[in-house]
């Protein structure tokens, strides 16, 4: 059984910064990319990037880089996104989530259950 | 502004078939596969279609995916009640190379 299980909701000063953890359990860490999504309330879902624990390597959305990096702890199966400057329209849930498949035919299979992120002076 | 663009709802009563809609482009759709997912409020996500057309075990046949092009679209047939929810689409970009959503479509079963 895949899980994946995030740290809890986070209230944040603009201009501060959050670190959110994911927990993966079984082989993901072994076979799996992980990626970051968001979704602002109400809003649909945003990709911010993704880590291959396996090779050490992040990728990025455009939008995000320079303001989001992303790690993993091979030794906890841990991931981890770390977001700077915040600002309120960063008010969002935040999950993590695992890449499956390859080129031409990805998916994300697992999601984490999600951490609420409120950015508020 | 989401890059896949479906219909912000669609409803239908018990029984009957509705179809949702995904629309993409080369990069995206046009050379990847899509998959679907469905929402209910306060949960994360979950895979209802992968690879345009394949449900992972525990999804009901009454959901089917296709795809044509930069499009696809995900049928529910024999609508019940528990179908409500939000509906999203996502494939994989090769120009932005990540991820890219459609901006949720929420079904209501009349």
């Amino acid at each position: 059984q895949v899980q994946l299980v995030q740290s809890g909701a986070e209230v944040k000063k603009p201009g501060s910064s959050v670190k959110v953890s994911c927990k993966a359990s079984g082989d993901t860490f072994n076979t799996s990319p992980i990626s970051w999504v968001r979704q602002a309330p109400g809003q649909g879902l945003e990709w911010l990037g993704r880590i291959t624990p396996f090779l050490g390597t992040a990728d990025y959305a455009q939008k995000f880089q320079g303001r989001v990096t992303i790690t993993a702890d091979k030794s906890t199966t841990t991931a981890y996104m770390e977001l700077r400057s915040l600002r309120s329209e960063d008010t969002a849930v935040y999950y993590c989530a695992r890449d499956r498949g390859m080129r031409g035919y990805r998916y994300v299979d697992y999601w984490g259950q999600g951490t609420l992120v409120t950015v508020s002076s | 502004q989401s890059v896949l663009t479906q219909p912000p709802s669609v409803s239908g009563t018990p029984g009957q078939r509705v179809t949702i809609s995904c629309s993409g482009s080369n990069s995206n759709i046009g050379s990847n596969t899509v998959n679907w997912y469905h929402q209910l409020p306060g949960t994360a996500p979950k895979l209802l279609m992968y690879s345009n057309n394949l449900r992972p075990s525990g999804v009901p046949d009454r959901f089917s995916g296709s795809k044509s092009g930069t499009s696809a679209s995900l049928a529910i047939s024999g609508l019940q009640s528990e179908d409500e929810a939000d509906f999203f689409c996502a494939a994989w970009d090769d120009s932005q190379n990540g991820w890219v959503f459609g901006g949720g479509t929420k079904l209501t079963v009349l």
